[in-house]
This record gives C-alpha cells, sequence and structure tokens, in this order.
C-alpha cells in the first residue's frame, strides 16, 4: 500500500491477471482520486470516489473507499500490457494541491 | 483540445545559469499548478495560481524561484543560478476552480544542471 510517508512499492505480473493496490490517508477527506502516470508522461485522473460511494467502476477499473479507516484501493481486471505505469492516490480538497505518496510501480509484461 | 502545453521538454543548463520553463493551461481553466517531481522526494507541490492570481507558495525554494502568471494562457517557472539538486521535471497542471478536484498535467520540461 502507499501513503505519504511508505516507501514506493513495485507489482510485477502478466498481462490478463488482476491487481489491487492500496492506499493510505492522513486526513478526513470527501474524495480520493488515483491517478496514473506513464513514462515520460504527466498523471492523469483515473477515478474518483466521493465519501457517498463506498464502491466507483469504470471499465476495467474498481475504487474502495472506506473512510472509517482512511483507505482506499484501485483494482484493474484483466490487466493489459498498457496498464503498466505508476499509480497515485490523493485525499486533497477541491481546488488544492495534490499531495501524492511515493506510488505503486506496476509492470504488465506479456 | 490540445492539452497542458509545457516547453521546453527537455532543457540542459550548467551550474549558476538561469532556466525559464514555460506552461499553457487548457483553455477555460483558472487554476495552474506547479509541481516538481524527482525520484527520491516523488511529487512536490512548487506554487498555485487562480484566476492569474498567486494563491499559495508555500513550496518554492525563496532564493532562487520564481513564478509567474502574466494572463490566462501562460505561466512561466524561473530558477535562476541554477543547481544540480534542481535537476527533476517540472510539471505543470491546469484545472477548473469552482468544486471541480481533477488536475490536468502537461508532460513536464525535464531539467538536467549540470
Amino acid at each position: 500500500s502507499q501513503w505519504g510517508e511508505e516507501n514506493l512499492q513495485a507489482l510485477s505480473i502478466q498481462e490478463g491477471e488482476d491487481v489491487t493496490m492500496n492506499c493510505s490517508y492522513k486526513t478526513y477527506t470527501t474524495v480520493v482520486q488515483w491517478y496514473r502516470q506513464k513514462s515520460g508522461k504527466g498523471p492523469a485522473q483515473l477515478i474518483l470516489i466521493r465519501s457517498n460511494e463506498r464502491e466507483k467502476r469504470s471499465g476495467r477499473l474498481r475504487a474502495t473507499l472506506d473512510t472509517s479507516s482512511q483507505s482506499s484501493s484501485l483494482s484493474i481486471t484483466g490487466t493489459l500490457a498498457t496498464d503498466t505505469a505508476v499509480y497515485f492516490c490523493d485525499a486533497t480538497s477541491s481546488g488544492q494541491k495534490l499531495v501524492f505518496g511515493q506510488g505503486t510501480i506496476l509492470k504488465v509484461y506479456l | 483540445n490540445a492539452g497542458v502545453i509545457q516547453t521546453p521538454r527537455h532543457k540542459v543548463t550548467g551550474k549558476g545559469q538561469e532556466a525559464t520553463l514555460w506552461c499553457e493551461p487548457i483553455s477555460g481553466h483558472s487554476a495552474v499548478f506547479w509541481y516538481r517531481q524527482t525520484i527520491v522526494q516523488g511529487l512536490e507541490f512548487l506554487t498555485y495560481f487562480r484566476n492569474q492570481a498567486p494563491i499559495d507558495d508555500s513550496g518554492m525554494p525563496k532564493e532562487r524561484f520564481s513564478a509567474q502568471m502574466p494572463n490566462q494562457s501562460h505561466s512561466t517557472l524561473k530558477i535562476q543560478s541554477t543547481q544540480p539538486q534542481d535537476s527533476a521535471v517540472y510539471l505543470c497542471a491546469s484545472s477548473l476552480v469552482r468544486d471541480n478536484y481533477e488536475q490536468y498535467f502537461g508532460p513536464g520540461t525535464r531539467l538536467t544542471v549540470l
């Protein structure tokens, strides 16, 4: 899992497998965002989940949010090689600076 | 929509030289953020403009870094007397202001200080 103060985590899986990555955050939030950053690109938002949603789906992505434990997860089903990237979560407020942890490096090999 | 544009994509400077990085936000976005990203430190916030006004520069190293947003179509980040520790990817992001969380990032400028 990732957190602002945790070390970078790396996962290596085969294409077609499912993967789940976790994130913990420190302060109260009403929203958790997940971003993905591919090599040579800036981060791009994947999914946003609000505190009144326990689960949010978008295509092959599924995000969960547990406000009681201040944690969120992102699952990708049927991974593709193109999912290879670094994944970050953010739990800051609207219009404020993003605060990413070190992220989860995901490598999906053929 | 071309997205957030950053120029140059790569810049190499000698120690002590000046570097100016440019960012063109997405048209209609009123918030502009600058971040610095390194392997060791991860993503670090530098500064934030809303409607061209500086709102938060708490992440800016005070002595050599400055940022401006002279109009709604571009922002600049200037680093004077660059040092090797300034080497990083500098990312610009823009967003809508009102009740919006998503930030749209440019591809970044990779600054290398020799």
